[in-house]
């Protein structure tokens, strides 16, 4: 399977910051996502990451509050702007498209309280 | 608008029952994937379904697929404390670059 390195695997911010969570793949990848899974819930799409050219988001999200990077095809980041409470959740990236084939695998994700 | 459909929500088992947890969605798909996510941590891939009347087993979980009906299954077997964890079924939308949509979670509690 891949080895997806995501951080921070937790953080506790203030209301009304930034912050960026990186995603690390160890080899390339075709395709980089990013989801949102907010307590008890499942988890939602927030955007593809694709490399070279802006992300494409999903309905409810956008890119100035969730910009996201992929300079390349084994690394990518989502920003959380001006953060509120209601963005307190797990953020996770997932690749699909490794040499082993079809399958998407998800990294750590980080845990994400907004205070 | 994609809907899927995760049945039970929630499971509560006696050690060495079996049990079917099922997954339906609204629209064509040929891949669809079940993945297991413990408390505080992040989805484990369990099973990859890429085409109708996909079969797959590992210990005494087995995941099947019929895209005929757009209905998965995830059946347990003798279930033992080790399986309680939250259970997700994730439908590939391949026209839309592979997204995922997932179920809402079965959350699964194995009484010893």
């Amino acid at each position: 399977s891949a080895v997806i390195s995501q951080k921070p695997s937790r953080d506790i911010c203030q209301r009304g910051t930034s912050l960026t969570i990186q995603c690390q793949v160890d080899s390339q990848v075709t395709m980089m996502f990013w989801y949102r899974q907010q307590p008890g819930q499942s988890l939602t799409l927030i955007a593809t990451a694709n490399q070279g050219s802006e992300a494409t988001y999903e309905s409810g999200f956008v890119i100035d509050k969730f910009p996201i990077s992929r300079p390349n095809l084994t690394f990518s980041t989502l920003t959380v702007s001006n953060m509120s409470p209601e963005d307190s959740s797990i953020y996770l990236c997932s690749v699909e498209g490794t040499y082993l084939g079809t399958e998407a695998f998800f990294g750590q994700g980080t845990r994400l309280t907004v205070v | 608008e994609l809907k899927v459909e995760q049945n039970p929500l929630f499971l509560s088992m006696q050690e060495g029952k079996n049990y079917t947890i099922y997954c339906n969605y609204s629209t064509t798909s040929d891949r669809l994937y079940w993945y297991r996510q413990d408390p505080g941590k992040s989805l484990e891939s369990l099973f990859v379904l890429l085409s109708n009347g996909a079969v797959k087993q590992e210990g005494r979980l087995m995941a099947s697929l019929d895209t005929k009906a757009r209905l998965s299954t995830l059946h347990i077997t003798a279930a033992v404390h080790d399986l309680s964890a939250t259970y997700f079924c994730a439908v590939v939308l391949m026209e839309y670059g592979n997204k995922l949509v997932f179920g809402a979670g079965t959350i699964l509690r194995v009484k010893s």
